[in-house]
């Protein structure tokens, strides 16, 4: 069935290091691919996201590309900072619009 | 746009009473919302799908006796709790999408969450 998976967490960086969060999928055709963002006692967030092959998703300094070839869509970032430090969830959607979220990845940013 | 709101935030009860959580969206019209719970540090379980009118579809072990959920108008679903229990203490999310008349569903916006705690 149509799966999502992440790295695993957490992910402990320094202040302007480079971040990337592995995200791979399983699916049925070629579904949105989205990464979301929690942070502490709070809902998700869109960051980003991609609806087709080679697509960028792009916003607040963080990445993805949609690599059909490698059933990939990493999360990158140049320069992490404090405020960078949640939970990170990626996803795909289904016909319906239902969403297959991947376990979280979550991203501690030290100063 | 695409705000999603969640009440109440916070809500403590005692073992046995029902809780009814609201989920709007407060600028858009919301043909599908979506029940999730969340248990620390874990991803999001989908619960239910619910469509304005129309009765509220349940994933795969999810009691539906247990976990009502009303979808009475575009704007508005609830999820009523019933006889809750401490196992049932989580963190429940909604949120909404519209569905266009092609039957596309676009995004989920979500709302912030409603943190239930069952003594």
């Amino acid at each position: 069935g149509d799966s999502v998976t992440q790295m695993e967490g957490p992910v402990t960086l320094s202040e302007e290091a480079f971040l990337t969060i592995n995200c791979t999928y399983t699916a049925t055709g070629y579904p949105s691919l989205f990464w979301y963002v929690q942070y502490p006692g709070e809902g998700l967030q869109l960051l980003l996201k991609a609806t087709k092959a080679d697509d960028k998703g792009s916003n607040k300094g963080f990445e993805a590309t949609y690599r059909k070839e490698t059933t990939s869509f990493h999360l990158e970032k140049g320069s992490v900072q404090v405020s960078d430090s949640a939970v990170y969830f990626c996803a795909l959607i289904l016909q319906g619009g239902k969403l297959i979220f991947g376990q979280g990845t979550e991203l501690s940013v030290k100063p | 746009g695409a705000v999603v709101s969640q009440h109440p935030s916070r809500v403590i009860c005692k073992s046995g009473t029902s809780v009814k959580i609201e989920c709007r969206s407060l600028d858009f019209q919301a043909t599908t919302m979506f029940w999730y719970r969340q248990f620390p540090k874990q991803s999001l379980m989908l619960m239910a799908t619910s469509n304005e009118g129309s009765k509220a579809t349940y994933e795969q072990g999810v009691e539906k006796d247990k976990f009502l959920i009303n979808h009475a108008s575009l704007t508005l679903s609830t999820l009523t709790v019933t006889s809750a229990h401490p196992e049932d203490s989580s963190f429940y999310i909604c949120s909404a999408s519209r569905t266009a008349t092609t039957g596309r569903v676009y995004e989920q916006y979500f709302g912030p969450g409603t943190r239930l705690t069952v003594t």
